[in-house]
């Protein structure tokens, strides 16, 4: 048990709606780091935040936001969704920067 | 642009011997490397992190090489057992530490 907890595990949903995807970091650490894995396209960063602020932006569309909360879990929103949004997406966290990371056991999302 | 390469095609090993992984890159200057087993629906989880300026790193049968003239990182299993089946992720961190850049994977099998 990694000690991250994301929420829902399974989610389906249609093209043009919008989802809030759940992270609760493992305690004690104040990063967090959202991505998004597709078959084709692999481990792809999407954002990270530290201690509330964010720190660094990946492959994030603009359709996508995400934010950390006072009590450091974290919310990654997705809007407008499209067929091609459909993906497992994955929540790390970590002491800081230079920590191993660790991951919850994702969101399978599944636009129809 | 940015690349980072690993083994092309899936490995299959007989158990007892040693797998070796690749993970190659180019145009990026990693701080450090980290190497991640991810098995089917659960997310990835850190065995291995090496640092620039570090040759070797050893953790019971794992041992992971970095040499930054090559951009290669080579990750070896000695004495492989079928429960070390699982795909194999290598992470790239630049010096911020904030932003992590993974390669797309393994697939190792090992054959009873």
């Amino acid at each position: 048990d990694s000690g991250v907890t994301q929420t829902p595990k399974h989610l389906i949903t249609a093209t043009g709606q919008r989802v809030t995807l759940r992270c609760s970091p493992r305690s004690g650490d104040l990063s967090v780091y959202w991505y998004q894995q597709s078959l084709d396209q692999g481990l792809q960063f999407l954002i990270q935040y530290y201690n509330g602020e964010e720190r660094a932006k990946g492959n994030i569309l603009e359709r996508f936001s995400a934010q950390q909360f006072p009590d450091l879990h974290s919310e990654l929103n997705l809007s407008s969704l499209e067929l091609g949004d459909s993906a497992l997406y994955f929540c790390a966290s970590s002491e800081q920067g230079y920590q191993p990371q660790h991951f919850g056991d994702g969101t399978r999302l599944s636009i129809l | 642009s940015q690349k980072i390469e690993q083994n092309s095609e899936a490995l299959n090993i007989q158990e007892g011997k040693t797998a070796t992984l690749t993970c190659n890159y180019t145009n990026y200057s990693p701080a450090y490397l980290q190497w991640y087993r991810q098995d089917p629906g659960r997310g990835p989880v850190f065995l291995l992190l090496i640092r620039e300026n570090e040759k070797e790193k050893r953790k019971e049968r794992l041992k992971v090489t970095f040499d930054t003239t090559l951009k290669q990182s080579l990750f070896h299993i000695t004495a492989s057992q079928p429960a070390d089946s699982a795909t194999y992720l290598c992470a790239l961190a630049l010096n911020t530490g904030n932003q992590f850049y993974f390669g797309t994977g393994t697939s190792l099998t090992v054959i009873p």
